[in-house]
Parts: C-alpha cells; sequence; structure tokens
C-alpha cells in the first residue's frame, strides 16, 4: 500500500532556515501536498506541487521534488516562532475519489 | 480561499450518547469530502469517503453503524457518533474537494475544517 515517511522532530533557531523531507512510494502520485497543523487546529494547505515538477516557490517557502527518488521537502526561509507547527506532507491522485495519504508530520520548533 | 467550516469545535458528551458533527464547504460545492480521525501524536487516518447522494464509503476497520455518513447537499457533509464511547473519543477532521471531474475545473484542492475534539465521559 501507499506510504508517506517524515522525521518526527525538528528543532531551529529563528531566522534560520528550516528543511523537512518527506518520502512517498506511491509513483502515480500526481500532486503532492505540504500542510500545517497548529496545536488543536485544522490543517492548512501550505503548497502543492505537480509530479511532473522539479521545484515550486512560494515567497518564504520552497519545495522540491526528486521524482526518481520519490523524495520531497518542504524549506521555509527566515524562519520564525509562528513557524512553529506540525508539517504533513501529503499524496495524491488529481482524478479519482481518493483522499490524500498522509505522512506522520513533523514538528518543527523554532527557538527565539 | 475556499473554506470549510467545521462544527462544532469540540464536544464533550456522556458515555452512550450519540454526537454529529457538521462538515460546510461554504464558498464552493463538494461533491466530495472526507472524514479523518486523529490520535494524539498521530497523522490523520482516514475514516470515509463521503459522496454526496450515495452512500459512503468505509475504510477498512472503520464501523458503518457506528460512524454514520450523511453528505446529503453539495455544501454539507454530517459525521454522527453513535453510542459514543471513551475509546472514541479523539480529535475528528472532515475536508472537502473543490474542483475535480464534473465541475469544470482542473486544479483541484482539498480544504479542511477545524477539527472537532471529542472527548467521551
Amino acid at each position: 500500500g501507499e506510504d508517506v515517511e517524515q522525521s518526527l522532530f525538528l528543532s531551529v533557531r529563528e531566522g534560520d532556515s528550516s528543511v523537512i523531507n518527506c518520502t512517498y512510494t506511491d509513483s502515480s502520485s500526481t500532486y503532492l501536498y505540504w500542510y500545517k497543523q497548529e496545536p488543536g487546529a485544522g490543517l492548512q494547505l501550505l503548497t502543492y506541487i505537480f509530479s511532473n515538477m522539479d521545484m515550486k516557490q512560494d515567497q518564504r517557502l520552497t519545495v522540491l521534488l526528486n521524482k526518481k527518488d520519490k523524495h520531497l521537502s518542504l524549506r521555509i526561509a527566515d524562519t520564525q516562532t509562528g513557524d512553529s507547527a506540525i508539517y504533513f506532507c501529503a499524496e495524491g491522485w488529481d482524478t479519482g475519489r481518493r483522499a490524500l495519504t498522509f505522512g506522520s508530520g513533523t514538528r518543527l520548533q523554532v527557538q527565539p | 480561499g475556499a473554506v470549510v467550516s467545521q462544527h462544532p469545535s469540540w464536544v464533550i458528551c456522556k458515555s452512550g450518547t450519540s454526537v454529529k458533527i457538521e462538515c460546510r464547504s461554504l464558498d464552493f460545492q463538494a461533491t466530495t469530502m472526507f472524514w479523518y480521525r486523529q490520535f494524539p501524536k498521530q497523522s490523520l487516518m482516514l475514516m470515509a469517503t463521503s459522496n454526496e447522494g450515495s452512500k459512503a464509503t468505509y475504510e477498512q476497520g472503520v464501523e458503518k453503524d457506528k460512524f454514520l455518513i450523511n453528505h446529503a447537499s453539495l455544501t454539507l457533509s454530517t459525521l454522527t457518533v453513535t453510542s459514543a464511547h471513551p475509546e472514541d473519543s479523539s480529535f475528528y477532521i472532515c475536508s472537502a474537494r473543490d474542483g475535480g471531474p464534473g465541475t469544470g475545473k482542473t486544479n483541484e484542492k482539498l480544504f479542511f475544517g477545524s477539527g472537532t475534539q471529542l472527548s467521551v465521559l
């Protein structure tokens, strides 16, 4: 079955860059997503990338996709304390009715 | 951006009672909605896929009679936890799909509700 894996925890200093990594197994995925979850809240879609792209940049966020290795990363530039949250990567299809498959989430802690 | 409203945000109930959670897409029509469950410090687990006008599709291990899903309109899906027990205590999140086949939108996205924390005493 499909599997999405992430490291559990990342700690960075305010102002540094954060890189959160994710690997997935389903090569038929056409969309790959990054979500942010703050305590007690729902998921916020941060960004997504089509599987035929290598990189996508959106303000402080940069997504890199290595489709050959099935590796996805999210880079947050100039990390702020407000970025402290759990970040989930997810993979899915653009057609059909299947929901997303989520990783276990990476808790990002930003030290002042 | 599109908004999905989930209500209530939290609920405490006695064991044996039923609890209904609503998920509404506020500015788009969602033919498909998904219900997830999240245990503390774990990832989201898909419970069921809710299709407007038809029966929900449940994931393996999810009891259909316990978690009743109704998707009566294009903007509303409900999850009812029947005869709730303490082990049903969890964080429940819905998501609604904007776009996809038949919608005329080529760019498909999922939007999530803010979640419902259910505590069963």
